[in-house]
């Protein structure tokens, strides 16, 4: 099993450009999640869902856009790329709520 | 709101001491909770997860307790070794919710 795949790793991007950071899991987890980490603000909750179809608003949804149409995969979505989005962005899985949580390696994103 | 705080935020010790670091919450009423390992620059890996109805989990020489009704959680790490260095997170899952909420670390270096 490869766990939960993110890619890129690194990417650089202009201020108003788009992109799509990719989430993929092999374990059939039902939920998946995006978190994003800063010096000093720790990780924090983008967007998450519960299943393909099912998504949902975390503590900083704002910039950012999901969808899930399959179970194995769960995009992230800069609509226009601004410096405060420049962050290290971890994706997670996990079967249900009483399990653990897996997470990627992370995208590390800079926003110029 | 769930709050999570991790004290202390960094902890030098030197090889083979015992050391414990704290987490606290807000709300009791969560799912569980885990502990995770960070290297720099690298992903989270999940060491314990504790559910709301156990007292502890143990792992090789670590140990995770939860006092629920306190809101607090103790990771013991056993005979420190320097390959312990790393950013300790813990988080819980909040009764109903499918993601975590993560405290800022704490940031331990073992030295030889």
């Amino acid at each position: 099993n490869a766990g939960v795949t993110q890619t890129p790793k690194f990417q650089v991007l202009k201020t108003g450009q788009s992109m799509t950071l990719q989430c993929a899991q092999d374990m059939n987890h039902e939920y998946m999640s995006w978190y994003r980490q800063d010096p000093g603000m720790g990780l924090r909750l983008i967007h998450y869902s519960v299943g393909a179809g099912i998504t949902d608003q975390g503590e900083v949804p704002n910039g950012y856009n999901v969808s899930r149409s399959t179970t194995e995969d769960f995009p992230l979505r800069l609509l226009s790329a601004a410096p405060s989005q420049t962050s290290v962005y971890f994706c997670a899985s996990s079967p249900d709520s009483y399990q653990p949580q897996h997470f990627g390696d992370g995208t590390r994103l800079s926003i110029l | 709101k769930q709050e999570v705080t991790q004290i202390p935020a960094a902890l030098s010790v030197p090889e083979g001491e015992n050391l414990v670091l704290n987490c606290s919450f807000t709300d009791s009423a969560i799912y569980n909770l885990q502990w995770f390992r960070q290297d720099p620059g690298k992903g989270l890996t999940s060491l314990l997860l504790i559910q709301s109805s156990q007292r502890e989990q143990t792992s090789g020489r670590l140990n995770a307790s939860l006092d629920k009704s306190s809101g607090r959680s103790t990771l013991y790490i056993a005979a420190s070794q320097p390959g312990d260095s790393a950013t300790y997170l813990c988080a819980v899952r909040p009764g109903g919710y499918s993601t975590l909420t993560f405290g800022k670390g704490t940031m331990l270096l073992v030295s030889p």
